[in-house]
């Protein structure tokens, strides 16, 4: 059982481009979610899905997307990168159901120049 | 945005010592709490997860919780030089039609040999 994997592992980006941050999870949890870590600012979330086919909005959302077509897989897709983008990305899924702990991917390592 | 605080630390104490973490919050309706580890580098991992007051221990761990008093703790016994991580304190918050984690920025432990 791998848990939570996270594609890529790391990644530099020119700004302006098309990137997506891949999740997937092999434990059936219905909630995923996706964070960005910086420095000082601690984790901050920036979409969630609570079940397959539903989304939404976390703290900072502006400039990213995601999708949630089944259980397993929660892409995070920044349409046009820019530089304040430059961040670790985690990944992270919770089994819903009244269990709330959340359990989070290895990260992706993020610079846009 | 309801707060999570927590000292960002340093927090350094010797080998074998008790470190205490603290972590306080803002929304008196909380019912669910979380303490995890990262280390540098690396993705968190859960510790513990507390929601009635009083004292839950688990190993070297304890987590007490004062609901009255909006704060949660962790207490490491026995603190070992691998102890050595950033702790997370998290508190579940309705979001949507689930629930989220709303994260403090942790506080660095280092614990000298």
């Amino acid at each position: 059982i791998a848990g939570i994997t996270q594609a890529p592992t790391s990644q530099i980006l020119a700004a302006g481009r098309r990137m997506t941050l891949r999740c997937t999870q092999d434990m059936r949890h219905n909630a995923m979610y996706w964070y960005r870590q910086d420095l000082g600012l601690g984790l901050r979330l920036i979409h969630y899905s609570n079940t397959a086919g539903t989304t939404g909005k976390g703290e900072v959302p502006d400039g990213y997307s995601v999708s949630r077509a089944n259980t397993d897989d929660f892409p995070l897709t920044l349409a046009s990168a820019v530089p304040s983008q430059t961040s670790v990305y985690f990944c992270a899924s919770s089994p819903g159901g009244g269990s709330d702990t959340q359990y989070f991917g290895p990260g992706t390592r993020l610079t846009v120049l | 945005q309801k707060e999570v605080e927590q000292n960002s630390g340093p927090l350094s104490v010797p080998e074998g010592a008790i470190a205490s973490l603290n972590c306080t919050y803002s929304d008196r309706g909380s019912q669910s709490f979380f303490w995890y580890r990262q280390y540098s580098g690396k993705s968190p991992e859960l510790i513990m997860f507390i929601y009635s007051n009083g004292d839950k221990e688990d190993g070297r761990f304890t987590a007490q919780l004062n609901k009255a008093s909006q704060y949660v703790s962790l207490l490491i016994r026995d603190s070992q030089p691998s102890d050595s991580a950033t702790y997370l304190c998290a508190v579940k918050v309705p979001l949507g039609s689930g629930y989220a984690l709303n994260f403090g920025k942790g506080t660095s432990l280092l614990v000298t040999p």
